[in-house]
């Protein structure tokens, strides 16, 4: 099955400055890759999503870029606010169903 | 609109009892997932229904079942709990209709407890 791997496990930023967090992923099949943002003790909340027809989309300050070939995606978040300090999961799916395989998470920690 | 409602929130259970959680989805959707979060494993899935029918199925043992009403309603049972089984058990909800997946919806999850 699909197998989502997710770096850096943690990551510390300064209020203002930029954060990326890279997803890879193993099949080559998945064409649908979204990015949840999930606050301390609250549900997983989508905060955008690609397909694999797309190499980039932006919204806002968020951004997610995809690269088929290397089989890698990243979520990009630019000017971060402490109401962005929460744990980001990446996901891959082959689509045509809600089976989504998620990587470990990532904490961002925004330091005002 | 209502999100998706998932009951008990909170529950403690002893090794080798069983438990079932109720997820409610969003009026109008009709796919429901299930998926486990641990600290050590972040999301996994356990299942999807989609009009009454499991959809898919992840690598959980046969102890994991589930299954879906008339109404959309789902359920889950975990027989013979383990103390592994702790987790946080969140629901999700989505159109489902059609090819492409889309956004899922969850709810604030079933957290269990295995003592």
């Amino acid at each position: 099955g699909e197998n989502v791997e997710q770096h850096p496990s943690t990551l510390s930023v300064q209020e203002g400055d930029s954060a990326v967090i890279k997803c890879t992923y193993s099949d080559s099949a998945s064409n649908y890759f979204p990015w949840y943002k999930q606050e301390l003790g609250k549900r997983p909340q989508l905060i955008i999503d690609i397909r694999s027809n797309v190499g980039e989309k932006k919204d806002q300050r968020i951004a997610v870029t995809l690269n088929k070939t290397a089989k890698h995606f990243s979520l990009h978040i630019t000017e971060t606010q402490p109401e962005d300090s929460a744990v980001y999961f990446c996901a891959a799916s082959m689509g045509g169903n809600n089976r989504l395989a998620f990587g470990k998470g990532n904490q961002v920690v925004v330091i005002p | 609109k209502a999100g998706v409602t998932q009951t008990p929130r909170y529950l403690i259970k002893t090794r080798g009892q069983q438990v079932t959680l109720s997820c409610s989805p969003i009026s109008g959707h009709r796919s429901v997932s299930w998926y486990q979060q641990t600290p050590g494993q972040g999301l996994q899935f356990l299942f999807e229904y989609f009009s009454e029918t499991q959809r898919n199925k992840g690598n959980f043992p046969g102890r994991f079942s589930g299954r879906q009403f008339s109404n959309s309603r789902s359920e889950m049972n975990v027989s013979t709990l383990e103390l592994g089984d702790s987790a946080l058990y969140l629901c999700a909800s989505s159109p489902g209709a059609g090819e492409a997946t889309g956004e899922l919806f969850f709810g604030e999850g079933s957290r269990l407890t295995v003592l």
